[in-house]
């Protein structure tokens, strides 16, 4: 099994640029979830979708937009990029909604925008 | 609102000394849980632990060890004997049921840093 799979693992974008970043799981799990990590701010929840066809805001959502495509993929969006929003982008995927499970943790996009 | 503090931010070592990572948390909630990741150079996070709140036992997995103790709100993870490959950030997490949802949240790591 491949786990949680992310594309692309690097980008460069300039700002106003769009892009969105790809996110795929084989575990058959329901919930997904987006992070960004900055140095020395630990992991901050962007997004998360609790179950297939629904999506909730994290700590940090301004400037971000995502879509649970099926119960598999997760896409997060950035319509305008700024600065601001360079950072490594993690997906995460957990068993099942409303329980404490362990996340698993794709590879991370590491997001430059000049 | 639930917070975690990992007040180390980087911790040097030799290979074979002991080690403990620091994680103290704060909920209002009676039943939550807690967990480490470990995130190497590689950059991918890793699942090592899960503990609720019920539960304050302690673990030991090989040379890791986790010491649970709810009068002072800590979750603090002792590598014995470390090695080179034990480097990496590790990043304790609280889960609290309010509302249902258990969305963790993540203190901000602690990197260690293991010299031959």
């Amino acid at each position: 099994n491949a786990g949680v799979t992310q594309t692309p693992k690097f980008q460069v974008l300039k700002t106003g640029q769009s892009m969105t970043l790809q996110c795929a799981q084989d575990m058959n799990h329901n919930s997904m979830y987006w992070y960004r990590q900055d140095p020395g701010m630990g992991l901050r929840l962007i997004y998360y979708s609790a179950s297939e066809g629904t999506t909730d805001k994290g700590e940090v959502p301004n400037g971000y937009n995502v879509s649970r495509l099926n119960k598999r993929e997760f896409s997060l969006r950035l319509e305008s990029a700024a600065p601001s929003q360079t950072s490594v982008y993690f997906c995460a995927s957990s068993g099942a909604a409303g329980l404490p499970y362990e996340q698993y943790f794709g590879p991370g996009t590491r997001l430059t925008v000049t | 609102a639930q917070k975690v503090t990992q007040a180390q931010t980087e911790i040097s070592v030799v290979e074979k000394e002991d080690v403990t990572l620091d994680c103290v948390y704060e909920t209002r909630d009676t039943t939550y849980y807690l967990f480490w990741y470990k995130q190497p150079p590689s950059g991918e996070l890793v699942f090592l632990i899960r503990r609720n709140s019920f539960d304050e036992q302690n673990e030991i997995s090989g040379r890791y060890s986790w010491n649970f103790q709810k009068s002072t709100s800590s979750f603090n993870f002792t590598i014995t004997a470390s090695q080179v490959v034990d480097s990496a950030v590790y990043f304790c997490a609280l889960s609290e049921g309010a509302g249902g949802s258990y969305i963790p949240t993540f203190g901000r790591g602690t990197s260690l840093i293991v010299h031959p």
